[in-house]
């Protein structure tokens, strides 16, 4: 069974960092691309950042590029985000999410996701 | 970015009647080369993650009831529940995965009359 658990969620100040971790499980982690999606209170689903299946190839929503870094450890079967010069605006629940298949291909799994909260 | 317009913001539709979401794409999703819809029919209900129901625009994802539907081409895709269950009330959301900035719809609230 696929399962994906974020961690490093928490309160920040305005300016701050965080990283999140999501550690993933009951797959081959190396063969998947890998997502991170965030949501507001109350509001839409957003994506952040995404990274190829060996780490070489990432991409970035405007609003987080130069700000957000993604990285994968293979061998850790782990995925982060690094989180700079947080904002207000980056108040959300963060997920992780994997696509469905290998290729090109919808997200077809989430995990619970983490609460990140900017604020002073 | 391609940006994903999802009509109604909410809808309300009585027990066993028929519910339909529209989703509006500024841009075609479908890929000449293999004839596919790279869109996306996720549903959300409080305090749960996102959950795939439908994938290159009309295939049920393997578990979805078959009363959801999927069905649409290019840019104009519609979310068919067929017989509204009280279990189906949540928040619906299409998704475009052609370009790798992947986009979301605002989200269509789906409720009881």
């Amino acid at each position: 069974e696929v399962q994906l658990v974020e961690s490093g969620g928490g309160l920040v100040q305005p300016g701050g960092s965080l990283r999140l971790s999501c550690a993933a499980s009951g797959f081959t982690f190396s063969s998947y691309w890998m997502h991170w999606v965030r949501q507001a209170p109350g509001k839409g689903l957003v994506w952040v950042s995404r990274i190829n299946s060996d780490g070489s190839s990432t991409s970035y929503a405007d609003s987080v590029r130069g700000r957000f870094t993604i990285s994968r450890d293979n061998a850790k079967n782990t995925v982060y985000l690094q989180m700079n010069s947080l904002r207000a605006e980056d108040t959300a629940v963060y997920y992780c999410a994997r696509v469905r298949d290998s290729g090109w291909n919808p997200l077809g799994h989430w995990g619970q996701g983490t609460l990140v909260t900017v604020s002073s | 970015d391609i940006v994903m317009t999802q009509s109604p913001d909410s809808l309300a539709v009585s027990l066993g009647e028929r519910a339909t979401i529209n989703c509006k794409s500024s841009q075609s999703v479908l890929y000449s080369s293999n004839n596919k819809n790279y869109l996306a029919w996720y549903q959300q209900k409080p305090g749960q993650p996102p959950k795939l129901l439908i994938y290159w625009a009309s295939t049920r994802e393997s578990g979805v009831p078959d009363r959801f539907s999927g069905s649409g081409s290019g840019t104009d895709f519609t979310l068919t529940i067929s017989s509204l269950q009280a279990e189906d009330v949540a928040v619906y959301y299409c998704h475009q995965y052609y370009t790798t900035e992947i986009t979301f719809g605002q989200g269509t609230r789906l409720e009881i009359k």
